[in-house]
Order: C-alpha cells, then structure tokens, then sequence
C-alpha cells in the first residue's frame, strides 16, 4: 500500500539555525500539506499546497516558514531561523483525486530545537 | 470559524469494558467530513474512519463504532470490551475548505487520551 514517507525522524538542531524536513508524499497526489503538534497539545493546520503554489495557509506559518516541491516526488518544509517554540511533531500529508479525498499523514519528523 | 470539541482530556478504563469518546463539531458547511485519528505512544497518526454530512448511518467496525448526529453535531467513537493495545490519544478531525484551489484543510481537536488498564 502506498504511503507518505517523512525524513528524517527525529532532527535536533540549534535556535537560529535552518531545517529542511523532507516529505515523499503518494506519487499520483496532487495536494499536500503540512501540520504540526507541540508536544501534548492538538495538530494544526500549517499550509496547503497545490499545483506549485500555495494554497492556504495559516497565522503560525510566517516568513520563517517556506514550503518547495523541488522535484516531482518531494516536498520540503524549510524554517529559516529556528526558535525553541518550533519544536514540535511535522507531519506532511497528500491527497489525490477528489478534492474530499482524504489525507494520508507520514509518520511525522519530531524537531527539537535547542 | 470552524472547530471540534472534544471534551473529554483522559479517560482511564479496565480492559473489557466500553468507553465512548466524544467528539462536537461547528460549522457552517453544509457538506463536510468528519473523522478520526488515533496517535499511539509512537507518534503516528493512524486513519480509523472518515464520514460525509450527508451519511448519518453510523458504522461498525469490530469492536469499534461511530455515531454521527447532526442535529448534536456529533460523531461521538466507541470502543467495545476495550483491550490495552487501544490505550492512545484519540482525535477527532473536521475538514474545511479554505484554499484558493479547494484546498481542504483539517481542523482537530485536542484530543482524548485512553488509558486501558490490565
């Protein structure tokens, strides 16, 4: 069965410096975003992502943020100055067909910010 | 604004009984999904069902059930003679169109942690 895969696992990086988590969302998807839960609190909306572009995306995303599909398989969440609050669970997650198709989350990239 | 409520933070039960998680949603859609999560210790996010305003039927699956009212805007989750490999966090989940290309984004809840004791 196809799946969404997340890399890497776990990254542990220093406050002000730059992340990239890579996402390989189902290859015939066409939609993807990414989510993020703090540590014993909810999942939250990110940004959505279609057809090279933004969708939408939330308040949380600002311009430390920045999302890519550099290729045709990946898909990038970049943080350009990581703060310790961004430490958190990323999950990405793609849909294809049928804009009420649901979505299918990676296993998550646990960022710890130091 | 949309939102799910799930009131409940921890249930703790003993292996076997029932338990019912419940879940209340707003929004002003008339078409909309619901559906729930389930994050074991590891992390992931695990699929358990999804269901369309337009499907009040509820769903049995095993030994777990889903009740979906929209006159309580409601999709409350039971668990039957509950076992301890369910012991996680439970969400609930609504999506919502918001996205300049239908995008349709999901709005969780905060979750019910299930402990189910041997």
């Amino acid at each position: 069965e196809p799946e969404v895969t997340q890399t890497p696992s776990h990254q542990v990086t220093q406050m002000g410096q730059e992340v990239i988590l890579r996402c390989v969302p189902i290859s015939n998807h066409l939609y993807f975003y990414w989510y993020r839960q703090i540590l014993g609190q909810k999942v939250e909306f990110l940004v959505s992502f279609y057809n090279n572009e933004i969708s939408e995306k939330s308040e949380i995303f600002d311009d430390q943020f920045s999302v890519e599909r550099p290729d045709g398989s990946n898909f990038t969440l970049k943080i350009r100055s990581t703060k310790l609050e961004d430490s958190a669970m990323y999950f990405c997650a793609s849909n294809g067909k049928g804009l009420r198709d649901t979505q299918y989350f990676g296993p998550g990239t646990r960022l710890t910010v130091l | 604004a949309q939102k799910v409520t799930q009131a409940q933070t921890e249930i703790s039960v003993v292996e076997k009984e029932d338990v019912t998680l419940d879940c209340v949603y707003e929004t002003r859609d008339t078409t909309y999904y619901l559906f729930w999560y389930k994050q074991p210790p590891s992390g992931e996010l695990v699929f358990l069902i999804r269901r369309n305003s337009f499907d009040e039927q509820n769903e049995i699956s095993g030994r777990y059930s889903w009740n979906f009212q929209k006159s309580t805007s409601s999709f409350n989750f039971t668990i039957t003679a509950s076992q301890v490999v369910d012991s996680a966090v439970y969400f609930c989940a609504l999506s919502e169109a918001g996205g300049l290309s239908g995008t349709y984004k999901y709005i969780f809840g905060t979750g019910t942690r299930l402990k189910v004791l041997a």
